[in-house]
């Protein structure tokens, strides 16, 4: 069964704490995304990696940063979590090809209090 | 600013229903235009992708159109079912692959009622 799984679903930190964030993926996607969901906004990458420590900034990586050393696995860290942090925070993997529909997992809801 | 504008915001019909939901973006270029259903709480899920000027796609009681020229898409549902409800997202790909980017609009909230 095709899923990407995010754990943990909820999460709640206080402002200074440091945030992991896992996915998983079981497909062999070479390619891995991290995005936030605020409210009113689209979604915003935060960090795409192309495979194995292939990693590239998005367009807010600003307080982020990635880890991918196995294909089916990619982690975003939060060093040092602020309030602005707070979001929903989804993955997603896809083949290169063109064209291919990114596979979302269920999103970790993060309160950074 | 934002690139993909979707309309209306939200949206309440019937059950049994039909309904339109708009997608106007400024994206160039403009590879393929893909609408994504978000069930409340839960990731986005792929409903149909359209890649040329002036595609249809049919995907059950889902259908879609893309008019390049216009950079507009339409997304309609018939016949509405209360499972219909949820938030509907036009992402905009810039590239046909995954080196380039996509583009999401905020979304429509749609909400059927019985």
């Amino acid at each position: 069964d095709m899923k990407v799984t995010q754990m943990p679903r909820y999460l709640i930190k206080r402002m200074g704490e440091n945030v992991l964030l896992e996915c998983g993926q079981d497909m062999s996607h070479e390619t891995m995304y991290w995005y936030r969901q605020d409210p009113g906004l689209g979604l915003q990458l935060i960090y795409i990696s192309y495979d194995v420590d292939s990693n590239s900034e998005g367009d807010i990586p600003k307080g982020y940063r990635v880890s991918r050393k196995k294909r089916e696995h990619f982690s975003l860290i939060l060093d040092s979590a602020k309030t602005n942090q707070t979001s929903v925070y989804f993955c997603a993997s896809s083949f290169h090809a063109a064209n291919q529909a990114p596979l979302f997992g269920e999103g970790t809801r993060l309160s950074v209090l | 600013k934002t690139q993909v504008e979707q309309s209306p915001q939200s949206l309440v019909v019937r059950q049994g229903e039909n309904c339109v939901l708009q997608c106007n973006y400024s994206v160039t270029p403009d590879n393929h235009l893909r609408w994504f259903k978000q069930d409340t709480g839960k990731g986005l899920v792929s409903l149909t992708v359209l890649v040329h000027e002036n595609d249809k796609t049919s995907n059950g009681r889902y259908s879609a159109t893309l008019d390049k020229d216009a950079k507009h898409s339409t997304l309609h549902i018939t016949a509405t079912l209360l499972d219909d409800t949820a938030t509907y997202i036009c992402v905009v790909g810039d590239r046909g692959s995954a080196l380039g980017r996509l583009h999401f609009g905020a979304g429509t909230q749609l909400i059927v009622i019985p």
